[in-house]
C-alpha cells in the first residue's frame, strides 16, 4: 500500500494569511495526486487534481505543486470559507488519503 | 445535474453484513467511462477509500478490506451497492458514495452526502 503523510496535522491561521500544507507519499505517485477540502458534516470537495490542475469553480488563490513523492497545497490570502480540513489523495495504486490537515483560526 | 444518494440500515450488530445502496440521478451508471466509488470516514477521523466499480462492472478494492468487501452495479435501478461482511465496531463510519470521471487521474469529483453506519451490540 502507498502511505500518504500530511504535515502539519493542524495549523492556526488568520484571514489574509498564506499557508502551505505538505503531503509526502511512501513511493513515487507520479502525477496521480489530488487535494480535497472538507467542512464539518459535509462531503469532501475536489480542489486540485493531477498535482496542480484546479478543479472547475475553485478559486485561483488555491495552488498546488510537487512531483514524485513530495507535494504541496498553498492557499494564498486565506478567506473565512477556507477554514476546513484538507486531504491529499494518491490514485496511482488503488487510492489512499493523507490523514488530513485542519486549518483553523 | 448528477446527484448521488446513499441509503441503507444505520445500525448493525457485530458479525452482520453491511449493505448500502447509492442511487444515481441525472446520469446512467453504465454511461461513459466513469467509476463509482465508496469511501468511508469514522467520526473525527480521516477518509478511507473502500473500492470502486467501472461502468462495465470491473471492480477494485482497498487491499486492507479486500475479502470482506464487494461492490456491484444494478443497472435496472441505476444504482451501485456496497457489501461489507463480518462487521465490527471498526466499520462504524459515515459512508460516502462517489464518482470518478475519466481524465482527471482518478480524482473524485462528485460525492453523495454520506450516511452514518453504526456497528454496536
Amino acid at each position: 500500500d502507498i502511505q500518504m503523510t500530511q504535515s502539519p496535522s493542524s495549523l492556526s491561521a488568520s484571514v489574509g494569511d498564506r499557508i502551505t500544507i505538505t503531503c509526502r507519499a511512501s513511493q513515487n505517485v507520479y502525477n496521480y495526486l489530488n487535494w480535497y477540502q472538507q467542512k464539518p458534516g459535509k462531503a469532501p470537495q475536489l480542489l486540485i487534481y493531477a498535482v496542480s490542475s484546479l478543479q472547475s469553480g475553485v478559486p485561483s488563490r488555491f495552488a498546488a505543486g510537487g512531483s514524485g513523492t513530495d507535494f504541496t497545497l498553498t492557499i494564498n490570502s486565506l478567506q473565512p470559507e477556507d477554514f476546513a480540513t484538507y486531504y491529499c489523495q494518491q490514485t496511482y495504486s488503488a487510492r489512499t488519503f493523507g490523514q488530513g490537515t485542519k486549518v483553523e483560526v | 445535474q448528477v446527484q448521488l444518494h446513499e441509503s441503507g440500515p444505520g445500525l448493525l450488530k457485530p458479525s452482520q453484513t453491511l449493505s448500502l445502496t447509492c442511487t444515481v440521478s441525472g446520469a446512467s451508471v453504465t454511461g461513459g467511462s466513469y467509476h463509482w466509488s465508496w469511501i468511508r470516514q469514522p467520526a473525527g477521523k480521516g477518509l478511507e477509500w473502500i473500492g470502486r466499480i467501472s461502468a462495465s462492472a470491473n471492480s477494485n478494492y482497498s487491499p486492507s478490506l479486500r475479502g470482506r468487501v464487494s461492490i456491484s452495479l444494478d443497472t435496472s435501478q441505476n444504482q451501485f451497492s456496497l457489501r461489507v461482511t463480518s462487521v465490527t465496531d471498526a466499520d462504524t463510519a459515515v459512508y460516502f458514495c462517489a464518482r470518478e470521471p475519466p481524465n482527471i487521474v482518478g480524482a473524485t469529483s462528485l460525492w453523495g452526502q454520506g450516511t452514518l453506519v453504526t456497528v454496536s451490540s
